[in-house]
């Protein structure tokens, strides 16, 4: 399964609104995840089963989506939060594990 | 605190063997199962191999399947990732990524380690 991440790349200021898609080329239901990584940083889980925030992850990330198309939303940008953003599928094997290409927000 | 550390990277010649470690604290290690993901240099990320809790059950990549080996050593907490006919293309910082799972390793992951980096060059 490929995941194609859009845009490559976003200019966003902070205090704005960020919105990144992800599509799959076959549908995962909501087995559908999103990380963040900073520069020589492991990743962070924000998003997972499409939906569902992870523990301490701010209520400005809100992730929707299901079957093919998932979107994630970042909400009143503050400064941490510029970074490399990942998709992840993990449906059922095979084809089991695939990640997106990443967007990257910047300033 | 959840920690997993990467170590055993390093320069390392194609057609040569290297073998990576994941030392892990923080968690019940023998309860989850856990992966290696790769990413080449200024590139995305790539799933390699994952293995269940028990280490009865494990899946590889295409690109990595022959040539490279995931196990576990539940008593002392530390994944392995044994890298053999190393090639130019696995290149890459090596993360270890903990699933969510006991048994299935198609799961999300969520912590993950630092890195190790592989450079395979002569």
């Amino acid at each position: 399964i490929v995941l194609t991440q859009s845009p490559v790349s976003v200019s966003v200021s902070p205090g704005e609104t960020a919105t990144l898609s992800c599509r799959a080329s076959q549908s995962v239901s909501r087995n559908f995840a999103w990380y963040q990584q900073k520069p020589g940083r492991g990743l962070r889980l924000l998003i997972y089963g499409a939906s569902t925030r992870a523990t301490g992850v701010p209520d400005r990330f809100n992730g929707s989506g299901s079957e093919t198309d998932f979107t994630l939303t970042i909400s009143s940008l503050q400064p941490e939060d510029f970074a490399v953003y990942y998709c992840q599928q993990y449906s059922s094997w095979p084809p089991g594990i695939t990640f997106g290409p990443g967007t990257k927000v910047e300033i | 605190e959840v920690l997993l550390l990467e170590s055993g990277g390093g320069l390392v010649q194609p057609g040569r063997s290297l073998r990576l470690s994941c030392a892990t604290s923080g968690f019940t290690f023998t309860n989850f199962a856990i992966s290696w993901v790769r990413q080449a240099p200024g590139k995305g990320l790539e799933w390699v191999s994952g293995i269940s809790a028990s280490g009865g059950s494990t899946h590889y990549a295409d690109s990595v399947k022959g040539r490279f080996t995931i196990s576990r050593d539940n008593s002392e907490n530390t994944l392995y990732l044994q890298m053999d006919s190393l090639r130019a293309e696995d290149t890459a910082v090596y993360y270890c990524a903990k699933g969510l799972s006991f048994g299935s390793v198609i799961d999300y992951f969520d912590y993950w380690g630092q890195g190790t980096l592989v450079t395979v060059s002569s």
